[in-house]
């Protein structure tokens, strides 16, 4: 079984520049999380879908922060404009039965 | 939201026994994870534990619950050195959101 794709692995931008993430969960799987993750401390939940609808985004920054899981599948995840804190990973989670989250590997976001 | 805290570091000697230590604050929590994360690499499940157990088993990994104290500890039996990495104590409330301690690093030294 495929595990969760994301690409890019690494992203170098300059502040207020704009990055897009991309996530493939794994088939089957309806329910899709992404996570920021800084430097030193665990993942923080940034938005929960379940199909193509939003179950939770109370902890994304909408100012500059979007997301959206078209046709239930794919995720993608933009910043816009970019900020230094921004800096972390962000990672890509599913479930089929939010008993277990598989996470993806990630992406390594730098701003400068 | 749920805290959930953990040491920040731990060394051990190969063969040896290595315990790492979480305590939360929700007593609601209904699952209690364990994940490994090794660099450039995302979360692993390692192992779970419902909230009406108290000690749960999987190989060389022993999972301890003490509910009363908010406390989950995990044991790793001989420990090697592919188990460095980073480990993640995770807690899931009622409304099915885990949240994450800050990770404990393990260094095995031979």
């Amino acid at each position: 079984e495929a595990g969760v794709a994301q690409s890019p692995r690494y992203k170098i931008i300059e502040k207020r520049q704009s990055v897009a993430f991309w996530c493939n969960p794994i088939s089957g799987h309806a329910t899709l999380y992404w996570y920021q993750q800084i430097l030193g401390q665990g993942p923080k939940l940034l938005i929960q879908f379940q199909n193509n609808g939003v179950v939770d985004d109370s902890q994304l920054p909408k100012d500059r922060f979007s997301a959206e899981r078209l046709k239930g599948v794919d995720s993608t995840l933009k910043i816009q404009p970019a900020k230094l804190e921004d800096s972390a990973v962000y990672l890509c989670a599913s479930t089929p039965d939010s008993y277990e989250q598989f996470f993806g590997p990630g992406t390594r976001l730098t701003v400068l | 939201g749920e805290d959930v805290e953990q040491s920040l570091f731990l060394s051990v000697r190969e063969g040896d026994s290595s315990v790492i230590n979480c305590t939360y604050t929700d007593s609601s929590s209904t699952y209690l994870y364990w994940y490994k994360q090794e660099p450039g690499a995302g979360l692993q499940l390692l192992t779970y534990i419902f909230s009406n157990m108290d000690m749960k088993q999987d190989q060389r990994l022993t999972v301890l619950l003490n509910k009363k104290d908010k406390h989950l500890s995990l044991r790793i039996a001989d420990t090697q050195t592919g188990d460095s990495a980073i480990y993640f104590c995770a807690v899931r409330s009622n409304d099915y959101k885990l949240s994450f301690g800050a990770g404990t690093t393990v260094t095995v030294r031979a």
